[in-house]
């Protein structure tokens, strides 16, 4: 069964400073689809950034990026010049047919000013 | 172009009472999964629509059910309601095909069971 873990419940990290949220996964498919969503206290899960299992370059959006090390099922999203506006929940995802996603339990994000 | 949109916001019901959600796709979308957050968790799956069946189920019991429109809108009913069912439930959908994975969230019935 596919599972994503999520070890860190809270971070903090200074504003414009950086912060890196950690994730594994555990699957036996070859191919699949990672992904990191925002949650804000609005409750509307926002997507963040994606990454194709079957690529090698790690995605980049803006100032999210990741580290996705296949071999060892990790997924690490990397915020930079962090804002006062990343303040949220932070999901992992995994999926690899499109129709269910599993995901991780979450990381609570403060941005101290 | 509005995105997902879900009614009620909140929802307060009973023990063993009945209840149903509602869901609108996002426009150019034909898929519907339903997810739900217990306070303090990440979402679970409970199911997805297309072409108005179920294609996919989660590990759920049949007291949750679900129907899906030919507008792709879509509804999730849940029977016999139970104090563990509260929790924030989510509706996404997604275009089928290749870009299945791109899945857009609605903002969430919060439904509590007292």
């Amino acid at each position: 069964a596919q599972t994503v873990t999520q070890s860190q419940p809270e971070m903090s990290v200074q504003e414009a400073e950086t912060v890196t949220l950690s994730c594994t996964y555990d699957t036996s498919e070859s191919d699949y689809y990672l992904f990191w969503y925002k949650q804000p206290p609005s409750r509307q899960m926002i997507l963040v950034i994606r990454q194709e299992a079957y690529k090698q370059q790690n995605a980049t959006e803006n100032r999210f990026s990741v580290n996705f090390q296949k071999a060892a099922k990790s997924f690490s999203l990397k915020i930079s010049d962090s804002q006062l506006g990343d303040a949220a929940m932070y999901f992992c995802a995994y999926s690899n047919t499109g129709n269910q996603f599993y995901f991780g339990t979450g990381t609570s994000l403060t941005v101290i000013p | 172009d509005a995105g997902v949109t879900q009614s009620p916001t909140h929802l307060i019901k009973t023990r063993g009472q009945q209840v149903t959600l509602r869901c609108s796709p996002k426009s150019g979308h034909d898929t519907v999964s339903w997810y739900q957050q217990a306070l303090g968790q990440g979402p679970q799956f409970i199911f997805q629509y297309y072409e108005e069946e179920e294609r996919q189920r989660g590990n759920f019991p049949d007291r949750f059910s679900g129907h899906q429109f030919p507008n792709y809108s879509s509804e999730l009913n849940v029977n016999a309601l139970l104090l563990g069912d509260s929790a924030l439930y989510l509706c996404a959908s997604s275009p089928n095909g290749d870009s299945s994975y791109e899945q857009y969230f609605g903002p969430g019935t919060r439904l509590t069971v007292t």
